[in-house]
């Protein structure tokens, strides 16, 4: 069975502090992909990175990096100097490869990360 | 270019009626999925479809069911609603068949049965 798990339910720091949100998953496949989607009070879910299973290079765009650990089954993301704007709900999700008719990716519970000006 | 459109954006209904929940997908999009993201959880995945077929179902009832038109535009319909049923639910386009792919989503139709 897959399961993802964002322990973090709810982060505040303040503006400009570095803040990871952490991801820990199961699968029993070697091969699958992991999401980040960011979901800001609109309502709408915006992609932020998709990672497959055979690529454990670390990743980063702008402020934002990820860290992913197939020993540890995590995949972690880092937003550096943090800015308000960055306030939203974030999810990690997975999805077992190859997909089929009944694989569907499946999302953690989600982090809402609050930065304070 | 649009994105991703949902009507209606807000609705209220009482139990045991039916409601039907619309998705157009981005121009040239081919594939559109469904959620159900109740209060505090993340989305669940309902159905998938792909030129017009459905590719993938979630673990919902069978009050839930959905369709594809020629133009890739999508509707999600639920009978028989349950208190249970409120919640956002997201419709996502693609320009692959494949849950792995990039998806795009709208800004939901947020449900509630009273």
């Amino acid at each position: 069975a897959q399961k993802v798990t964002q322990a973090q339910t709810e982060i505040s720091v303040v503006e400009k502090e570095d803040v990871t949100l952490d991801c820990v998953y199961e699968t029993r496949d070697t091969t699958y992909y992991l999401f980040w989607y960011k979901q800001p009070p609109s309502g709408e879910l915006v992609f932020l990175i998709r990672r497959n299973s055979f690529d454990e290079q670390n990743e980063i765009s702008g402020r934002y990096s990820w860290n992913f650990q197939k020993s540890t089954s995590s995949f972690n993301f880092t937003i550096t100097a943090s800015q308000v704007v960055d306030s939203a709900v974030y999810f990690c999700a997975l999805i077992q490869l190859p997909a089929n008719r009944d694989d569907k990716i499946i999302f953690g519970k989600g982090t809402r990360l609050h930065i304070l000006p | 270019d649009a994105g991703v459109t949902q009507s209606p954006t807000h609705l209220i209904k009482t139990r045991g009626q039916h409601v039907t929940l619309r998705c157009s997908p981005i121009s040239g999009h081919k594939s559109v999925s469904w959620y159900q993201q109740v209060l505090g959880q993340g989305p669940q995945f309902i159905f998938q479809y792909y030129e017009k077929e459905e590719r993938g179902r979630g673990n919902f009832p069978d009050r839930f069911s959905a369709r594809q038109f020629p133009n890739y535009s999508s509707e999600l319909n639920v009978n028989a609603l349950l208190l249970g049923d409120s919640a956002l639910y997201l419709c996502a386009s693609s320009g692959q068949g494949s849950s792995y792919n990039e998806q795009f989503f709208g800004p939901g139709t947020r449900l509630t049965v009273l």
